[in-house]
């Protein structure tokens, strides 16, 4: 079991926008400002998208958004395109002891 | 370009062991901490490890603390991962990554992973 908890599919249409969360407690997620996403297509490497929880790594798309509340993390991916459809996950720093801790992914279909 | 390659992963019995390799290109790699990540099959990520630049620090999970060892070679621009009584569930893909040691920023970019599978 993750340390932090991304529901296991979502989907949505073309052009249409949608959520991904990332939820843990205290601290992890909400204790820190170092949320970081990743996109991974099957079989492939995962590749970097945002990190501290709302800033974009270059070259990715603005569709592609992050923001926090809490305990939990979001990745927002609005204009849906086909080429979107991979796993994501979540990341967090938990402290000098723990370090890093991942989300199980999320599956992304775009319908 | 950034590259990173790893090897040395394989089917091995439990209680073995086997040493991991990244070889890194296209950065400095002195100047930056390395890490390794794994994703058992199906399943999420899980860090596993992280050494700093000059290699004076490591950082393990709790998972890894106690079997495996992370060192570098800079001088050889090389990451490795020893991992010892190795276990049916460190089954997984092992992917070094670059950075990991500070809190801001992330894994970037990662290796296309080495896998270890660990059955008799």
């Amino acid at each position: 079991q993750s340390a932090l908890t991304q529901p296991r599919s979502v989907s949505g249409s073309p052009g249409q926008s949608v959520t991904i969360s990332c939820t843990g407690t205290s601290n992890d997620v909400g204790g820190y400002n170092y949320v970081s996403w990743y996109q991974q297509y099957p079989g492939k490497a995962p590749k970097f998208m945002i990190y501290d929880v709302t800033k974009r790594v270059s070259g990715v798309p603005d569709r592609f958004s992050g923001s926090k509340s809490g305990n939990t993390a979001s990745l927002t991916i609005s204009g849906l395109q086909a080429d979107d459809e991979a796993d994501y996950f979540c990341c967090s720093y938990a402290g000098s002891d723990t370090f890093w801790v991942f989300g199980g992914g999320t599956r992304l279909t775009v319908l | 370009e950034v590259q990173l390659l790893e090897s040395g992963g394989g089917l091995i019995q439990p209680g073995g062991s086997l040493r991991l390799s990244c070889a890194a290109s296209g950065f400095t790699f002195s100047s930056y901490a390395m890490s390794w990540v794994r994703q058992a099959p199906g399943k999420g990520l899980e860090w596993v490890s992280t050494i700093t630049a000059g290699g004076g620090s490591t950082f393990y999970a709790d998972s890894a603390k106690g079997r495996f060892s992370i060192s570098r070679d800079n001088s050889k621009s090389a990451l490795f991962l020893e991992v010892d009584s190795l276990r049916a569930e460190d089954t997984a893909l092992y992917y070094c990554a670059k950075g990991g040691w500070r809190p801001a920023g992330g894994f970037d970019p990662w290796g296309q992973g080495t896998l270890v599978t660990v059955s008799s």
